[in-house]
């Protein structure tokens, strides 16, 4: 079964550079959440969309912006990185009261 | 501050024996539970989940138990496998299925030793 796709697997970049991650969520699902998972941390809600609308927003830094596209993809956009960024980037999708499926996710390391 | 807790880093048990995986939280909001087993370069897997209006689920070897009045919730795997080893996260979301967002434990690393 198709499950969601998360890319790049891994990133490298320096501080106050850019970052994007791209998510394509399980065919049919409706709604894509972004999570951030720092070293020996649980994972941190960022922020979700629903119908490509934004529908709840965590502890997500300004520096941070994200959106769904048409196609239901979704992309977190990252500026003006800092040390603390290094983190595992985990997106899931999800469908009507079904439980959140996840991808691999993105290991960004800042430099 | 942590609702949702994991006070167990690591748990280790022999193959065929019950394993325990304990989970508290804080916020009475909460009303749908799930256990993720996450391995190694892996994202979080879907294991089992429990709503707030039952005290047990069960399927095959897991069986997941919630004491609402104690705000604790338990996942046991029987018999457990070596193929079972891996990172359990506890998570709540405040509406049925999952469908918001999660908040997670630190995850409990379960070692399943042959």
């Amino acid at each position: 079964a198709a499950g969601v796709i998360q890319s790049p697997r891994h990133l490298i970049k320096e501080k106050r550079e850019t970052a994007t991650l791209k998510c394509y969520p399980i065919p049919r699902h409706d709604t894509v959440y972004w999570y951030q998972q720092g070293p020996g941390q649980d994972p941190q809600f960022l922020i979700s969309f629903y119908e490509k609308m934004q529908s709840d927003k965590g502890s997500i830094p300004d520096r941070f912006s994200a959106q769904q596209f048409s196609d239901y993809h979704s992309e977190l956009n990252m500026s003006s990185l800092e040390l603390g960024d290094s983190a595992l980037y985990f997106c899931a999708s999800g469908y009507s009261n079904q439980p959140q499926h996840f991808g691999d996710g993105t290991r960004l390391s800042i430099l | 501050d942590q609702q949702v807790k994991q006070n167990s880093p690591s748990l280790s048990v022999q193959e065929g024996r019950i394993s325990i995986l304990n989970c508290d939280y804080t916020n009475s909001m909460f009303d749908y539970f799930l256990w993720y087993k996450k391995y190694p370069a892996e994202g979080p897997t879907f294991l089992i989940s429990i709503s707030s209006i039952k005290d047990k689920n069960e399927d095959g070897r897991f069986t997941v138990f919630l004491n609402k009045s104690a705000k604790h919730l338990s996942l046991h795997i029987v018999p457990s496998q070596p193929g079972d080893s891996a990172v359990y996260f506890c998570a709540a979301s405040a509406r049925s299925g999952g469908s918001e967002k999660l908040v997670f434990g630190k995850g409990t690393k379960l070692t399943v030793n042959p």
